[in-house]
């Protein structure tokens, strides 16, 4: 079945070291979202890529940066991750960049120590 | 205000009823609206997908969109303990610099006893 996969789907981290999340699809959608999800909140946009293009959300912090070296994968590297960085970390993918039709991973639940 | 109004509940029904579940929004540019389901701790799944205005149904789920009120609906019938879940509406602006961006409603929690 096609889908989009997220890894680990745990993750524990100490303040302040660094960690990366992935997201690999089989869908061979061209467009991809990294979304945070903070208890009883909506998903919010961090950002997205289109093909290789690459979109920040004005309001997503630096310390927080993506990566997309094939149409297949993309991670989210949190550079210096702090208390309020621990959320669930979700990767959307969607055919193309004009209907919004997104299909979720199952999503990675950061913890911060 | 927000662009998109969801009550959040939470909502609990017994088992067979049909629940109603409601968002309201402000952007008249809004064209594609959608329902996602989201189970504790995992990712939303897509429910149901509406392009403009009229009603789409799937099995015991009945999408309407009314862009005159700037209002959706999810509609589900014969409801189970397993459409227990939290229900996010979402919608988005068609193409141009919008890049398919969803702005979500808050989330309903909806609860199914037997």
């Amino acid at each position: 079945d096609a889908m989009v996969i997220q890894n680990p789907r745990y993750q524990v981290t100490q303040f302040g070291k660094p960690v990366t999340l992935s997201c690999s699809q089989t869908l061979n959608h061209n467009v991809m979202y990294w979304y945070q999800q903070k208890s009883s909140q909506a998903p919010k946009l961090l950002f997205h890529y289109y093909d290789k293009d690459f979109n920040n959300e004005a309001d997503t912090p630096d310390n927080f940066q993506s990566r997309r070296p094939n149409t297949s994968f993309c991670f989210l590297d949190i550079r210096s991750p702090g208390l309020g960085d621990a959320a669930m970390y979700l990767c959307a993918t969607s055919r193309d960049q004009v209907t919004g039709e997104q299909y979720f991973g199952p999503g990675t639940r950061l913890t911060v120590t | 205000q927000k662009e998109v109004e969801q009550d959040p509940g939470p909502l609990s029904v017994p088992e067979g009823a049909i629940v109603s579940l409601n968002c309201t929004y402000s952007n008249s540019a809004f064209q594609y609206f959608m329902w996602y389901r989201q189970y504790s701790r995992k990712g939303p799944e897509l429910l149901m997908y509406t392009y403009s205005s009229g009603n789409k149904e799937d099995g015991r789920f009945t999408a309407q969109v009314d862009k005159s009120s700037k209002y959706i609906s999810l509609f589900i019938r014969d409801s189970q303990p397993s459409d227990s879940a939290t229900y996010l509406c979402a919608m988005s602006v068609s193409g141009g610099t919008s890049y398919g961006k969803l702005t979500f409603g808050q989330g309903t929690i909806l609860t199914v006893h037997p």
